[in-house]
């Protein structure tokens, strides 16, 4: 079956410290890759999105995310965190054949202690 | 550019009464999804439309469930009789041309 884990349901980091919020995934063939933030009583907000070419995608508020091919991952990465990234973010997969599925991990909560 | 609207932002009922979410999504985009997030957990898809079109609700569980995208914009939502497992946060999200598809607040109901 396919899936997408998120093998941490929380992660605490200091800020001005790097932070890595880990995603992988089992789908078949070239999926596209995304991460979602959702902030307390908010919706999801888009981040960013793997599709083709350079392995590293850039994204909104300073995120980046690395993807994987070998080792089917898409982490999630930020140099140096902010309080104000405490947040719970979520990893989604397309898979190939589909233009509208995602498949979307359960989620990581991140601390980001002053 | 306005995002997707979604209302109310809460609501509370008892067990067995009826309830509705309403969605209006982002100007242009003709695909438009509900879906339900329970705590702690991803959201999952109950219903996705093309315009007026439910083209995937194999997910929605129709004995209490329906949904309606008259005209292809707006979509309302519906659970009649609700039961204390529907308590969730049920997310609208609107896309063109494919996803990714950009999210409202959503409305977290709770059932008791």
């Amino acid at each position: 079956a396919q899936s997408v884990a998120q093998p941490e349901d929380q992660v605490n980091v200091a800020e001005g410290n790097p932070l890595t919020v880990k995603c992988t995934y089992s789908v078949s063939g070239n999926p596209y890759l995304f991460w979602y933030v959702q902030y307390p009583n908010r919706g999801l907000q888009f981040l960013l999105k793997y599709i083709t070419g350079d392995n590293l995608v850039k994204g909104s508020y300073g995120f980046e995310a690395e993807f994987n091919k070998s080792q089917t991952s898409f982490h999630l990465k930020k140099p140096s965190a902010l309080v104000s990234d405490s947040a719970l973010y979520f990893c989604a997969v397309r898979p190939e054949y589909s233009n509208y599925q995602l498949i979307w991990g359960a989620g990581t909560k991140l601390i980001i202690k002053p | 550019e306005a995002g997707v609207v979604q209302s109310p932002r809460y609501k509370i009922i008892e067990k067995k009464q009826p309830v509705a979410f309403w969605c209006n999504p982002i100007s242009g985009h003709n695909t438009l999804y509900w879906y339900r997030q329970n705590l702690g957990q991803g959201p999952e898809l109950l219903i996705r439309y093309e315009n007026e079109e439910a083209v995937d609700d194999s997910q929605l569980p129709k004995d209490r469930f329906s949904a309606e995208r008259l005209k292809g914009v707006d979509s309302t939502l519906k659970i009649q009789p609700a039961e204390l497992g529907d308590s969730a946060v049920y997310l609208c999200a609107s896309s063109s041309g494919g996803i990714p598809p950009f999210f409202g607040q959503g409305t977290r109901l709770t059932v008791v």
